[in-house]
């Protein structure tokens, strides 16, 4: 693994069902982030963690749950899909305060929930 | 509430140069980024200036007017893989990124 992975990368999902999108970084960054990009928006931050063991809410957070074991990995959790929640999700980390900047993203889960 | 500006779509030519601008309006601000997106793939990292000016990084600028709540990303010598949306992110005062919607850069040969 180099760098930030997330799986699956595209996924078709029935309403109502509960789904996790894996993220595991081999950089050692304490900071992760969740982010879901639509149309014509900016991303929006999901949850993020500062460090392991912390997790904290962003603008869009409903619906959506995750978890911080350890440094590694940053799940996120459906836990009953609506359509609404079509996106692609990417998940980044950073190491450090965010005021020196470089966010690493991994390639993206494309999800569709019908 | 917090926002981010910057135009839709532009359209540039090959070996040209575009100026690419974005507008912000946040509750503090500790940072300015500028992000590369090419479709389908994953945000790359471009540039990050927090003091007024010019960042020069190659083919790529960036420039800062806290003032003015403006940046701007400039493109030189524009080749055909620069197509690709360029995304602009400011850090707030609880240092969490609002991001624009993005800017698609379309190159014309």
């Amino acid at each position: 693994i180099a760098g930030i992975t997330q799986a699956p990368t595209s996924q078709i999902l029935a309403a109502g069902r509960r789904m996790t999108l894996r993220c595991t970084q081999d950089m050692r960054h304490n900071a992760m982030y969740w982010y879901r990009q639509d149309l014509g928006l900016g991303l929006r931050l999901i949850h993020y963690s500062n460090t392991a063991g912390t997790t904290g809410k962003g603008e869009v957070p409903d619906g959506y749950s995750v978890s911080r074991a350890n440094t590694d990995d940053f799940p996120l959790t459906l836990a009953s899909a609506v359509p609404s929640q079509t996106s692609v999700y990417f998940c980044a980390s950073t190491n450090g305060a965010m005021t020196t900047g470089e966010l690493f993203f991994g390639e993206g889960s494309r999800l569709t929930v019908l | 509430g917090q926002n981010i500006d910057q135009p839709t779509e532009m359209t540039a030519t090959e070996g040209a140069i575009v100026q690419i601008n974005c507008t912000y309006q946040t509750s503090g601000f500790n940072g300015l980024f500028w992000y590369q997106q090419h479709a389908g793939e994953a945000p790359t990292f471009l540039s990050y200036n927090v003091l007024d000016g010019l960042e020069e990084k190659g083919r790529f600028s960036s420039f800062l007017s806290r003032s003015k709540g403006y940046s701007y990303l400039l493109l030189k010598e524009l080749q055909m893989k620069d197509s690709a949306s360029y995304l602009c992110a400011v850090s707030d005062s609880n240092y969490q990124l609002i991001w624009g919607a993005g800017t698609k850069l379309i190159i014309k040969p």
